[in-house]
């Protein structure tokens, strides 16, 4: 009973496909965040809302979109994939500002 | 901006031994300050926190971290390490005065154990 879920938890693709990538929460958290891991580099951020109305941009958003589609989802999309996309993807929930975060198992996406 | 600095990429050990890993944080008036356990195939979960108080913070699996204003420090320890705590980890730092609550995360530090 994870309480953020990702799907798919592995994908292949090509270049120039489109992908979505998608995060729910049973947590009750208003705020979601993605995340991109890559080998000695971290977690860096993608894009975060805090509601439903409320989008904003992370350090690395060129070539990514998100949508808020209900508290409790937040979707990822590479609408044309490269392979420098190629990444250990996470999503995280959080409640108002102390800033502690709740992690989904991730989804490995590899463009070819 | 914030940032973290872990000073090592890979932390070998033998078990049963203590391991410290080391953690720098760029300097501010507050901060939050965090540590996150990444098992294989696994995502992050929250080791400990520091957000005030005690400046020696316990978390799970016996770990515990040590707030170091002075040196802009917050470094992860465990007297006794397992085969279990083989997993990276990551320091990371938030500003407690932004609305973004925004967590700013280190490179990370792969924790391996030898038998």
């Amino acid at each position: 009973d994870a309480d953020v879920t990702q799907t798919p938890r592995n994908r292949i693709t090509k270049t120039g496909k489109r992908i979505m990538l998608e995060c729910s929460q049973t947590k009750g958290h208003d705020r979601m965040y993605w995340y991109r891991q890559d080998p000695g580099l971290g977690l860096r951020l993608i894009y975060y809302s805090f509601d439903v109305k409320d989008i904003n941009k992370g350090e690395i958003s060129d070539g990514y979109s998100v949508s808020r589609q209900a508290q409790a989802k937040f979707s990822l999309s590479l609408e044309s994939a490269i392979p420098n996309q190629t990444a250990l993807y996470f999503c995280a929930t959080s409640r108002g500002a102390v800033g502690e975060q709740f992690f989904g198992p991730g989804t490995r996406l590899t463009v070819l | 901006a914030q940032s973290v600095t872990q000073l090592d990429s890979q932390v070998p050990v033998f078990e049963e031994a203590p391991v410290e890993l080391r953690c720098n944080y760029s300097s501010s008036v507050s901060v939050y300050l965090f540590w996150y356990v990444q098992y294989p195939n696994q995502g992050l979960q929250l080791l400990l926190k520091y957000l005030s108080g005690s400046t020696l913070v316990k978390g799970i699996n016996g770990f515990e971290a040590e707030f170091n204003k002075s040196q802009t420090s917050f470094h992860l320890r465990k007297p006794s390490v397992h085969i279990s705590d083989t997993a990276e980890y990551f320091c990371a730092v938030s500003d407690p005065d932004s609305s973004a609550s925004k967590i700013i995360f280190g490179s990370g530090t792969r924790l391996s154990i030898r038998p």
